[in-house]
């Protein structure tokens, strides 16, 4: 069963980096996934495609503090240079014949 | 600019039906799968289901937790995407969002609506 897998929360402080990670499902470890950002009380936005290879193509407009990667069953988004407004609620997607979310993981900058 | 704008959200009651439209504009909107998934008050995001471009069948795929009450289809002429859904129940209230989705691969989300409000009501 495709699953994605995602910390309920993290946080870092003004100004440093953080390393968010969905991890996929036994058996689907080579999929691409895509990375969604919520602000509160707003609706998702697309930040970037990210394969297994660790490629990634971002959405129009996102910074370049964005930035993805992959590892095995792992997928990351790096923010670096964290600023008030990315605290912010992440999900992981990815995809066969379903389409699947990650719980999401809620980011407090400190 | 890629522009999603939802419509048809509201209250209604337990057991009614309900039409969302997505109207689509600043791409060519027949080239792309169309996908809705939406958000429970308090909750994470949920597919609904997409619909295939006219290329690649115009076919249609369900989240198991909709399938047979929810339909999703387009009309490309005027940009629009729909979800239907009938019998709704309480636990339906949520935003619903309509979202691009690949060409290739319908799965893969790229742009979203900014969503619209249902509410049912027992």
């Amino acid at each position: 069963q495709l699953v994605l897998t995602q910390s309920p929360s993290a946080s870092a402080s003004l100004g440093a980096s953080v390393k968010l990670t969905c991890t996929l499902s036994s058996g689907h470890t080579n999929y691409a996934i895509a990375w969604h950002q919520q602000q509160p009380e707003k609706g998702p936005r697309y930040l970037m495609n990210l394969n297994s290879d660790g490629s990634h193509s971002k959405g129009d407009g996102i910074p370049d503090r964005f930035s993805g990667s992959s590892s095995g069953a792992e997928r990351y988004l790096t923010i670096s240079s964290l600023q008030s407004e990315d605290e912010a609620d992440y999900y992981c997607q990815t995809w066969d014949t379903d389409v699947v979310f990650g719980g999401g993981t809620k980011l407090t900058v400190l | 600019e890629v522009q999603l704008v939802e419509s048809g959200g509201g209250l209604v009651q337990s057991g009614r039906s309900l039409r969302l439209s997505c109207t689509a504009s600043g791409f060519t909107f027949g080239d792309y799968a169309m996908s809705w998934v939406r958000q429970a008050p308090g909750k994470g995001l949920e597919w609904l289901g997409f619909i295939r471009s006219k290329a690649y069948g115009g076919t249609t795929e369900y989240a198991a937790s909709v399938k047979g009450r929810f339909t999703i289809s387009r009309d490309d002429s005027k940009s629009i995407a729909y979800l239907q859904m009938n019998s709704l129940k309480t636990e339906d209230t949520a935003v619903y969002y309509c979202t691009r989705a690949g060409i290739a691969v319908p799965g893969a989300t790229d742009c979203w609506g900014q969503g619209t409000l249902v509410t049912v009501s027992s």
